[in-house]
């Protein structure tokens, strides 16, 4: 079975901060995503990886930056947080060439809050 | 106004009740998804389509490229298929998301 993990289900920062939201995956995927999700808005992409080093601006990246170091980690990170990041993170990945939903394998998902 | 509308927002069913989810798109796709989210936040894959009719079980998703519209039906609805159903389209590798429908059946 396809695994993804997040580092924390939940997470409360403070505006300002440092933040940074781990995903991992166990089964050699080339392509991982991380989206947000918001009510009324649905899941939007943020960035994406096809391999390690590697990395694409989704809709919206303003704000965010990626790491991959290793192919089975994806990291997500907020360099100065602030309040309208307050959201659902949502990591996924897939084999590669596999853009496609069908093929996505997604995490629990790690609800934030920035106060 | 979104590429990707779902409707409605919120649906509330009894058990046993006939559901019927809408989405309607703007855009060219290459292929329609039918997501389902639980609570806690897990989303597995219900249905690719790129035409006509698919069904798995109680579920079935159908869509009509012309009229770009797509919709998902649950037969014999159980409270177990409570969640948060999501349509996406495709096209050349580029997704677009509909905000979602939240299903509540009650027992």
């Amino acid at each position: 079975d396809v695994k993804v993990t997040q580092s924390s289900r939940y997470l409360v920062k403070r505006t300002g901060e440092k933040v940074f939201l781990e995903c991992v995956q166990d089964m050699d995927h080339e392509n991982m995503f991380w989206y947000r999700q918001d009510p009324g808005l649905g899941l939007r992409l943020i960035y994406f990886s096809y391999d390690v080093k590697m990395k694409e601006k989704g809709d919206i990246p303003e704000g965010y930056s990626v790491s991959r170091e290793k192919k089975e980690r994806f990291s997500l990170i907020l360099e100065s947080a602030s309040t309208n990041q307050t959201s659902m993170y949502l990591c996924a990945s897939s084999t590669s060439g596999a853009h496609r939903l069908d093929t996505q394998y997604f995490g629990p998902g790690t609800r934030l809050t920035v106060l | 106004k979104n590429e990707v509308e779902q409707s409605p927002q919120n649906l509330t069913a009894q058990e046993g009740e006939f559901i019927t989810i809408n989405c309607s798109y703007s855009v060219g796709i290459s292929a329609l998804h039918w997501l389902q989210q639980h609570p806690g936040g897990g989303i597995v894959s219900l249905f690719m389509l790129s035409s006509g009719k698919k069904k798995h079980g109680r579920l079935i998703a159908t869509i009509n490229i012309q009229e770009k519209h797509s919709s998902l039906h649950i037969t014999a609805s159980h409270p177990r298929d409570s969640a948060v159903y999501i349509c996406a389209v495709y096209n050349n590798n580029d997704m677009r998301f509909g905000a979602g429908t939240r299903l509540t059946v009650k027992p």
